[in-house]
């Protein structure tokens, strides 16, 4: 079993959809909480960073992360053709230290709004 | 600045032949990975850096070597490709003491 669980998708929404993306995991050690976007044949670029349990918005994106359930979503609004991409979900144990900012990721989801 | 430079974008090889990837970052960061992406799989860490002089095997590194001679620069090498190695390999750095990873636009490799 993989320590990051998330479904890969396809996920194709109509613009204006409300758009829900999961990942699960497994290290109950996990604290640093990522979302990355990764348009086509491009590098991931950060999109939220969370710590610990809790919401975080910014503007039509929400990341919440709730450690009990070993459970992450991101939620986007009001969803736009421009936000049609690869969303992968990454943690780690602390800020550097012994984890030497090594990340584990998820799968990634592909994600299309249509017009 | 430019921040995370992968050379080349593309390459095509033959089975056996050898390449090396070449990553830049003018952040001065200290910590430096290298992924490979397949469809399905995310990413995967195959060697990582915490500093000039040194590196470390990451999930995947069979097959692969590093080197990490300038703190600015992260080689990654195939002595010997094979098809199984058809993939995007994406290059990723990080400053001491954060967890927040810069990459780059990746370099798309095919061996035939």
């Amino acid at each position: 079993q993989k320590e990051v669980e998330q479904d890969p998708g396809p996920l194709s929404v109509p613009e204006g959809a409300i758009v829900s993306l999961n990942c699960t995991y497994s290290n109950s050690a996990f604290q640093y909480f990522m979302w990355y976007r990764q348009y086509s044949r491009k590098g991931p670029e950060l999109l939220m960073y969370t710590y610990s349990s809790g919401n975080k918005e910014d503007g039509r994106f929400t990341a919440q992360v709730d450690k009990s359930s070993k459970y992450i979503s991101l939620f986007i609004r009001d969803s736009q053709p421009s936000d049609s991409a690869t969303y992968l979900c990454a943690m780690t144990t602390n800020a550097g230290g012994t984890s030497y900012g090594k990340l584990t990721f998820g799968q990634g989801t592909i994600l299309t709004v249509h017009p | 600045n430019a921040g995370v430079t992968q050379t080349p974008k593309f390459r095509v090889l033959k089975t056996g032949q050898s390449m090396t990837l070449l990553c830049a970052q003018d952040m001065n960061h200290e910590y430096m990975y290298w992924y490979r992406q397949d469809p399905g799989m995310g990413l995967r860490l195959i060697h990582y850096s915490v500093g000039e002089g040194t590196t470390a095997k990451g999930e995947v590194p069979d097959g692969y070597n590093v080197s990490r001679l300038k703190k600015q620069n992260f080689l990654l090498g195939l002595e010997s490709a094979a098809p199984s190695q058809t993939s995007v390999y994406f290059c990723a750095s990080t400053p001491t003491g954060r967890n927040i990873q810069y990459f780059g636009a990746g370099t798309r490799l095919s061996v035939l």
